[in-house]
């Protein structure tokens, strides 16, 4: 199985702060990695599929690179609306595994 | 709009057993593959199962083969979990999430249910 790691595991920042999280795959999944954003109770969002391209309706400020086994997430001028948990995901294989996450809270 | 419902979740007796069922609308059901992903409190997502749109081809996480069985009807546009021996590490929330694409096999899911919870406690 592929592994996946995320830092930092907790991340604490204020508005309008550049941002960025790092996620590191165990072996290359060239681009197939996806970004997701979970408030409490509620469920995760996408926000960022094959490594860079932005879903639809999610603002622009949050952008991905990375290719092969380094990815990272970065969110250009944090919002109040974006502290929350965020989590990488590969799919390039089954089982398709999450990192453990990203928690940006208030600094 | 895309909507998603899971329902059956519940508190279980250790080696019982529970369906979850999730209720999908707003899109073409039968043109998707659909994945189970769970979340036990606290903790982070960890996906446990994916089905092809005719339901012809499944596909685990390990610490789930041979106790849940994923399934769907299409005329009902409707997607279940059969949990059977479960265990106190099975608690989790569980989300119905739909693939990215019509047809698309891989991992990557957009759209996701409110999510069940299952308890599993003596």
């Amino acid at each position: 199985d592929i592994q996946m790691t995320q830092s930092p595991s907790t991340l604490s920042a204020s508005v309008g702060d550049r941002v960025t999280i790092t996620c590191r795959a165990s072996q290359s999944i060239s681009s197939w990695l996806a970004w997701y954003q979970q408030k409490p109770g509620k469920a995760p969002k996408l926000l960022i599929y094959k490594a860079s391209s932005l879903e639809s309706g999610v603002p622009s400020r949050f952008s991905g690179s990375g290719s092969g086994t380094e990815f990272t997430l970065t969110i250009s001028s944090l919002q109040p609306d974006d502290f929350a948990t965020y989590y990488c995901q590969q799919y390039n294989s089954s089982p398709f595994t999450f990192g453990p996450g990203t928690k940006v809270d208030i600094k | 709009e895309v909507q998603l419902v899971e329902s059956g979740g519940g508190l279980v007796q250790p080696g019982g057993s529970l369906r979850l069922s999730c209720a999908a609308s707003g899109f073409t059901f039968s043109s998707y593959w659909m994945h189970w992903v769970r979340q036990a409190p606290g903790k982070g997502l960890v996906w446990v199962s994916r089905i092809n749109s005719d339901g012809s081809s499944t596909s685990y996480a390990d610490s789930v083969k041979g106790r849940f069985t994923i399934s769907r009807d299409n005329a009902k546009n409707t997607l279940y979990l059969q949990m059977n021996s479960l265990r106190a590490e099975d608690t989790a929330v569980y989300y119905c999430a739909r693939a990215f694409a019509a047809y698309d096999s891989s991992g990557c899911v957009d759209y996701w249910g409110q999510g069940t919870l299952v308890t599993v406690s003596s």
